[in-house]
C-alpha cells in the first residue's frame, strides 16, 4: 500500500496571502503512459462532496481558479494557493490513484489568519 | 454533464445490511470504472472499493474486504455497494464517483444499536 502523508493538519493564513500543503507519497506514482503522476487534490466543505482542484499533479481542473496549482520533485507534491480568499476555507486532502488500495493524505484545515 | 446519484443509506444496527445504489447519466457508463469512498463523521476521507468498467475486477480498502461487494449493472447504468455485517465503524456518508474527477452527492449510513 502506498502511503500518502499530508503537512500540516492545519494552517492559518491572512486573506491574499499564500498558503501551501504538502504531500508525500512512499513510493512513486508515475505513470509511465504518459509520464504523469497519479496524484489528485481536492477541497472539501461541510456537507458537500469532493471537489477535484488538481490532477495528474499539476492539471487544474475546468473551472478551478488558477489561483490554485499543483506541483511535484519525485515523490514530493504541493499544492498552492496564491492568494487566499474566503471561499477557500475548507479541509484539502491529497490522494494517489497510482495503485489500489488508492490512498488519501489526513487532510489539512485551512483558516483565515 | 456528468451525474451521480447515490441512494440507499439510512439506520441500520450493527451485523445487519444495506445496499446502497448510485445512478448514473451523462456519460457511457459502461466504459469507465467506478469507486465509493467514505468519509465518518469528523474524519477524513477513505478509499473503499472500485469496480471495472465491465464488472469483471474489484478491489476493496482492507477495512471493508470480505464484508462489502461492489457490482455494476451497465444496462441499468447504476453502480451498487452491499454491505453486509456492517459495524458501528462503517457509519459515514458514501461517495460513488468517476475517475477523480465527478462524484456525487453522497449517501448517510448510520450503524447504530
Amino acid at each position: 500500500e502506498i502511503m500518502v502523508t499530508q503537512s500540516p493538519d492545519s494552517l492559518a493564513v491572512s486573506l491574499g496571502e499564500r498558503a501551501t500543503i504538502n504531500c508525500k507519497s512512499s513510493q512513486t506514482v508515475l505513470y509511465s503512459s504518459n509520464n504523469k503522476s497519479c496524484l489528485a487534490w481536492y477541497q472539501m466543505k461541510p456537507g458537500q462532496p469532493p471537489k477535484v482542484l488538481i490532477y495528474w499533479a499539476s492539471t487544474r481542473h475546468s473551472g478551478v481558479p488558477d489561483r490554485f496549482s499543483g506541483s511535484e520533485s519525485g515523490t514530493d507534491f504541493t499544492l498552492t494557493i496564491s492568494s487566499l480568499q474566503a471561499e477557500d476555507v475548507a479541509v484539502y486532502y491529497c490522494q494517489q490513484y497510482y495503485n489500489t488500495p488508492q490512498t488519501f493524505g489526513q487532510g489539512t484545515k485551512v483558516e483565515i489568519k | 454533464q456528468v451525474q451521480l446519484v447515490e441512494s440507499g443509506g439510512g439506520v441500520v444496527q450493527p451485523g445487519r445490511s444495506l445496499r446502497l445504489s448510485c445512478a448514473a447519466s451523462g456519460f457511457t457508463f459502461s466504459s469507465y470504472a467506478m469507486h465509493w469512498v467514505r468519509q465518518a463523521p469528523g474524519k477524513g476521507l477513505e478509499w473503499v472499493a472500485v469496480i471495472s468498467y465491465d464488472g469483471s475486477n474489484k478491489y476493496y480498502a482492507d477495512s471493508v474486504k470480505g464484508r462489502f461487494t461492489i457490482s455494476r449493472d451497465n444496462s441499468k447504468n447504476t453502480l451498487y455497494l452491499q454491505m453486509n455485517s456492517l459495524k458501528i465503524e462503517d457509519t459515514a456518508v458514501y461517495y460513488c464517483g468517476r475517475n477523480v474527477t465527478d462524484w456525487g452527492q453522497g449517501t448517510l449510513v448510520t450503524v447504530s444499536s
